[in-house]
């Protein structure tokens, strides 16, 4: 069965410093999206995107982190000067379509010093 | 703004006991639901979806959930479970076809 996949499976960095986390979608999904799960907290919607643009993103996502499809298979996150309140786990998921189930990839846990 | 709520923060059960995990939403419209699982170790795994049609959907493992219109509920259930049932379960709700919102999970842990 396909699925999700997410590297690195856990990174640490220094406060201030940039990382990009990546993931390669299940191969005929056309939909990305990134959530992150803070330690002991629910799991928060950061930005989908289709075609190249963002198509939605929520308050957490601003102009520190960014999204790009940089070829036909990876999708990645980035965060360019990471805070000590980026620490969490984040997920990649994709879908076939709007509105159809979203399928998640294992996490990278990411921790910041 | 859209909101998941789970009422049950950590159950725990024994096996063959009988399941029922709450989970309400607080939007008035059209919406997707889901419950997933996330086992010890592994990542957020789909257990079972409502789009729409009949209320009482079945998912993977003997799980089921009852989409309530009137309550804006959603809950899941299971007649009896086993240990390996021991996991973290997840409402999701997604409104606008994109964006999902999570609640905040339970946690189940089954003795043996």
């Amino acid at each position: 069965e396909p699925e999700v996949t997410q590297t690195p499976s856990h990174q640490v960095t220094q406060m201030g410093q940039e990382v990009i986390l990546r993931c390669v979608p299940i191969s005929n999904h056309l939909y990305f999206y990134w959530y992150r799960q803070i330690l002991g907290q629910k799991v928060e919607f950061l930005v989908s995107f289709y075609n190249n643009e963002i198509s939605e993103k929520s308050e957490i996502f601003d102009d520190q982190f960014s999204v790009e499809r940089p070829d036909g298979s990876n999708f990645t996150l980035k965060i360019r000067s990471t805070k000590l309140e980026d620490s969490a786990m984040y997920f990649c998921a994709s879908s076939d379509g709007v509105g159809e189930t979203q399928y998640f990839g294992p996490g990278t846990r990411l921790l910041v010093l | 703004a859209q909101s998941v709520s789970q009422h049950n923060h950590h159950v725990i059960l024994s096996e063959a006991a009988s399941l029922e995990l709450g989970c309400n939403y607080s939007y008035g419209g059209t919406v997707n639901l889901f419950w997933y699982v996330q086992y010890p170790g592994q990542h957020l795994q789909l257990l079972l979806k409502y789009f729409s049609g009949d209320p009482l959907v079945k998912g993977i493992k003997g799980f089921e959930a009852e989409f309530i219109k009137s309550k804006f509920s959603f809950n899941l259930r299971k007649p009896s479970v086993q240990w390996s049932d021991t996991a973290e379960y997840y409402c999701a709700v997604m409104r606008g076809y994109q964006k999902v919102t999570f609640g905040t999970g339970t946690k189940l842990q089954v003795i043996p």
